[in-house]
């Protein structure tokens, strides 16, 4: 068990729906990260928050948004989901240890996103 | 760019030792990472190696690291069934968010 809880397990939509997906991160991890894992793209980080802000993008459509929230749990927003956002959504979670610049990501088991 | 490529199938017999490759083109990052993905799991970091080291042995694991070459590999001794899975390579370009390879899958016969 990394620490790190992604809920739904599992979401089946349709095109055109919005869906929030959610990560708690392990405790005391400032950091969270968001990835996307398809058959054609492969892994692909989607957005990074720290202590509740954006700190770096990737990826990511502008139908699709997150947050974090002062608990540091955070949500991805997708929108006008498209077949095409069938896919595995990981969150990690990350303790950055400046002095030796070790960031070890931890990741949650996923939310499996079909858009039918 | 932010290449990290692997190949992507390999397939072993049981007790031999795999070898799971990786290139990347972006020397910045101060660590590499190998991280295993099991079916229907999500990715569980297995090793890291310090870019400045050449390599780093962890009971059945060896990453060897070739910086003049940006070439990484992980040695699995005495592969077992359990050691079945995706493996993937990643790396912090600039201390940004993981870039990973495309995944090897392992297959082990028994």
């Amino acid at each position: 068990d990394s620490g790190v809880t992604q809920t739904p397990k599992h979401l089946i939509t349709a095109t055109g729906q919005r869906v929030t997906l959610r990560c708690s991160p392990r405790s005391g991890d400032l950091s969270v990260y968001w990835y996307q894992q398809s058959l054609d793209q492969g892994l692909q980080f989607l957005i990074q928050y720290y202590n509740g802000e954006e700190r770096a993008k990737g990826n990511i459509l502008e139908r699709f948004s997150a947050q974090q929230f002062p608990d540091l749990h955070s949500e991805l927003n997708l929108s006008s989901l498209e077949l095409g956002d069938s896919a595995l959504y990981f969150c990690a979670s990350s303790f950055f240890d400046r002095p030796s610049g070790l960031n070890i990501q931890y990741f949650g088991a996923g939310t499996r996103l079909s858009v039918l | 760019g932010e290449d990290v490529e692997q190949s992507l199938f390999l397939s072993v017999r049981e007790g031999d030792s795999s070898v799971i490759n990786c290139t990347y083109t972006d020397s910045s990052s101060t660590y590499l990472y190998w991280y295993k993905q099991e079916p229907g799991a999500g990715l569980q970091l297995l090793t890291y190696i310090f870019s400045n080291m050449d390599m780093k042995q962890d009971q059945r694991l060896t990453v060897l690291l070739n910086k003049k070459d940006k070439h990484l590999s992980l040695r699995i001794a005495d592969t077992q069934t359990g050691d079945s899975a995706i493996y993937f390579c990643a790396q912090p370009p600039g201390r940004r968010a993981l870039t990973f390879g495309s995944g090897t899958r392992l297959q082990v016969q028994p």
